[in-house]
């Protein structure tokens, strides 16, 4: 059974920290894995990793995917209060179902000022 | 706003009645997605339309809920005798569908409360 499992599931730091945010995954005709952040509201998109695109960067933001050891992190340098969100990693299957997209259940993140 | 749009933002029903959900993807995207998220998880994947043929649905998708495109721009989501596990986001998300990789963009959801 495909599987994307995301930990911690909740972290809280103070502003100013380093956070790392970690997304392993079991999915058969792996093809791309994308991070969201999740606010009070809908997903807004923030990256997207694949064989040919394996580290993104994005101001305090990156990731990169490790295709081998099947797992992917999201780090954020000097957290701000406006990072608090969940943090959701998603992987699309290719063949049959492609677009589909597999959630892990998401990071809670939590920064105090 | 050029982005996903979803109506109606939050709907409150009696369990038994039938309920229906509109999505407006962004418009040059032909693709077009239905996800579900309950509190504490990760959405979870209902059904997706590539124009207007609804090329998957998930087992999650009872004989109850149906979903269209009837030509091939906005969405409807239909489900019907609500029950209170019927109680979640629905979330609709867009992508253009073409060339190699496409990013999901979703629009703000519709609450649904089953009382």
């Amino acid at each position: 059974e495909d599987k994307v499992v995301q930990s911690p599931l909740s972290l809280v730091v103070h502003e100013g920290d380093t956070v790392t945010l970690n997304c392993s995954y079991e999915v058969t005709n792996f093809r791309s894995l994308l991070w969201y952040k999740q606010e009070k509201k809908a997903p807004t998109f923030l990256f997207m990793l694949t064989s040919s695109g394996i580290e993104k960067k994005s101001g305090r933001l990156s990731s990169i995917l490790d295709k081998k050891e099947l797992f992917s992190i999201l780090n954020i340098t000097a957290t701000q209060t406006g990072d608090s969100a969940v943090y959701l990693c998603a992987v699309e299957r290719g063949g049959s179902t492609l677009g589909r997209l597999y959630f892990g259940r998401g990071t809670q993140l939590t920064v105090w000022p | 706003d050029t982005g996903v749009s979803q109506d109606p933002r939050h709907k409150i029903t009696k369990r038994g009645q039938n309920v229906t959900f509109r999505c407006d993807p962004i418009s040059e995207h032909n693709r077009l997605y239905w996800y579900r998220q309950t509190l504490g998880q990760g959405p979870e994947f209902l059904t997706y339309f590539q124009n207007e043929a609804q090329l998957e649905k998930s087992r999650l998708l009872s004989d109850r809920f149906s979903a269209e495109r009837p030509k091939g721009s906005f969405s409807t989501l239909e489900i019907q005798r609500t029950e209170q596990g019927d109680s979640a986001m629905y979330l609709c998300a867009s992508s253009l569908g073409q060339g190699t990789y496409n990013e999901q963009f979703f629009g703000p959801g519709t609450r649904l409360t089953v009382l």
